[in-house]
């Protein structure tokens, strides 16, 4: 696609339960980011493929947040068991190679209740 | 590990006036060196770069700033702003050997143009 696509691109749901978020990355890039913005704040790394693996997960909060990539394309965050703290909104990114620019999709604003 | 620090949350200044966004970086090796804007209920988007070579660098829509590796600065500057300006301004870095793309960000800052 001519972007990074993040669907949905709203979410909202309940306290205790598990949510999906999927990162379509643009065609071609083999680099793929996922972060988290919180109101009023700046992005936190969350976690990076290249490829299909992940050689950082580093930033990950806990042991209910995963993430796969298939294909060398699009990527899933899961978050288990969702807490209130987790509302914020997940943006993907993607680039080309090492060192070059990265691209962001639109995100998902996630808020739990 | 590197941190960013913005130095402004917000700046609100008069359309047509100058305006400059500061960003101080920490940084045990050689750094990449980024701008992103973010406009009300969009995603992020490319200002400009710092790589490598010239230290003044160009990037979209009149923006420019400059890397001092001495201050470990790299702020961002415009000569004369337009409303259209109005966004939150994103610094950010990574450092050599990893991917451009793991950046580290500073919180941001809110550039409010006033008529």
């Amino acid at each position: 696609g001519a972007g990074v696509s993040q669907s949905p691109s709203n979410k909202v749901t309940e306290k205790g339960k598990d949510v999906e978020l999927r990162c379509d990355p643009i065609s071609g890039h083999t680099a793929l980011y996922w972060y988290r913005q919180s109101l009023g704040q700046g992005l936190e790394f969350l976690i990076y493929f290249q490829g299909n693996s992940a050689p950082d997960k580093s930033g990950l909060p806990s042991d209910r947040f995963s993430a796969e990539r298939t294909g060398g394309s699009v990527s899933t965050l899961t978050i288990q068991r969702t807490q209130q703290e987790d509302s914020a909104v997940y943006l993907c990114a993607s680039s080309l190679q090492e060192n070059t620019e990265a691209f962001f999709g639109q995100g998902t604003r996630l808020t739990v209740v | 590990a590197q941190s960013v620090t913005q130095l402004d949350s917000q700046v609100p200044v008069f359309e047509e006036a100058p305006v400059e966004l500061r960003c101080n970086y920490s940084s045990s090796v050689s750094v990449y060196l980024f701008w992103y804007v973010q406009y009300p209920n969009q995603g992020l988007q490319l200002l400009l770069k710092y790589l490598s070579g010239s230290t003044l660098v160009k990037g979209i829509n009149g923006f420019e700033a400059e890397f001092n590796k001495s201050q470990t600065s790299f702020h961002l500057r415009k000569p004369s702003v337009h409303i259209s300006d109005t966004a939150e301004y994103f610094c950010a870095v990574s450092e050599f050997g990893t991917n451009a793309g793991k950046s580290t960000f500073g919180d941001g800052t809110t550039l409010t143009v006033k008529p």
